[in-house]
């Protein structure tokens, strides 16, 4: 069964700082790693998709790499500005499409 | 991408009753999930809806205590049934659109509250 870990729990800088979020995954067979974006009472946002046959996706100031040897994805933000505070997420796509989710990792970007 | 809308936003309703959640995608797509996510939690997967046929269900899920249909291509309904405190969550539908590899999209999601 694949299990997701996320760390850390919970991560609090000033604005502008570059910043690295970590995600593993326990089962290889993988077909793809998605990060999302969850804000305070609303639905996800997709961030970024790595393809298992991928090592990193970019678009703008993110940028995600996946290791499947090693079973870890981090997603790197450039610059990090106060509207990037949300809950971030990863998640493995296994078979069947079906998605197992970390448990998150609340970002605060202070001005 | 794609565009899904949940009804309802949110719901306050009582213990021992029901409430079903409508999942609309703007598009027709292949594959359709429920999701719940409890209070400070992550996201754990109900069920995978299927067009025409009963609903997928993962490990300590059923389909008395959530129902769930898909008529067509683009809609979908969730019934939490016979509702307790502890299903106080929120619920939300995803779709893909061309199975594995590909992007999933998220609706806003249905918070319930059970008093």
């Amino acid at each position: 069964k694949q299990e997701v870990t996320q760390i850390p729990a919970a991560l609090s800088v000033p604005e502008g700082e570059n910043l690295v979020l970590n995600c593993s995954f326990t089962d290889s067979a993988i077909y793809n790693l998605q990060w999302f974006r969850q804000d305070p009472g609303k639905g996800l946002t997709s961030l970024l998709l790595i393809q298992s046959s991928q090592r990193e996706q970019t678009s703008g100031r993110l940028n995600a790499s996946l290791d499947k040897s090693s079973g870890r994805s981090t997603l790197y933000i450039a610059a990090s500005q106060p509207g990037d505070s949300a809950t971030y997420l990863c998640a493995g796509e296994t078979s069947g499409s079906r998605l197992t989710f970390g448990e998150g990792t609340q970002l605060t970007v202070n001005p | 991408s794609a565009v899904i809308s949940q009804k309802p936003s949110r719901d306050i309703c009582q213990r021992g009753t029901s409430l079903t959640i409508q999942c609309q995608v703007d598009s027709q797509v292949t594959m359709m999930f429920w999701y719940r996510q409890q209070p400070g939690q992550s996201l754990t997967l109900i069920a995978t809806a299927n067009q025409g046929s009963e609903a997928t269900y993962e490990s300590g899920f059923v389909i008395d205590k959530f129902p769930i249909s898909r008529p067509n291509l683009t809609f979908s309904t969730l019934t939490v049934s016979n509702l307790s405190p502890e299903d106080s969550s929120i619920y939300l539908c995803s779709v893909g659109t061309r199975g594995q590899r590909d992007t999933q999209y998220f609706g806003p999601g249905t918070r319930l509250t059970v008093l």
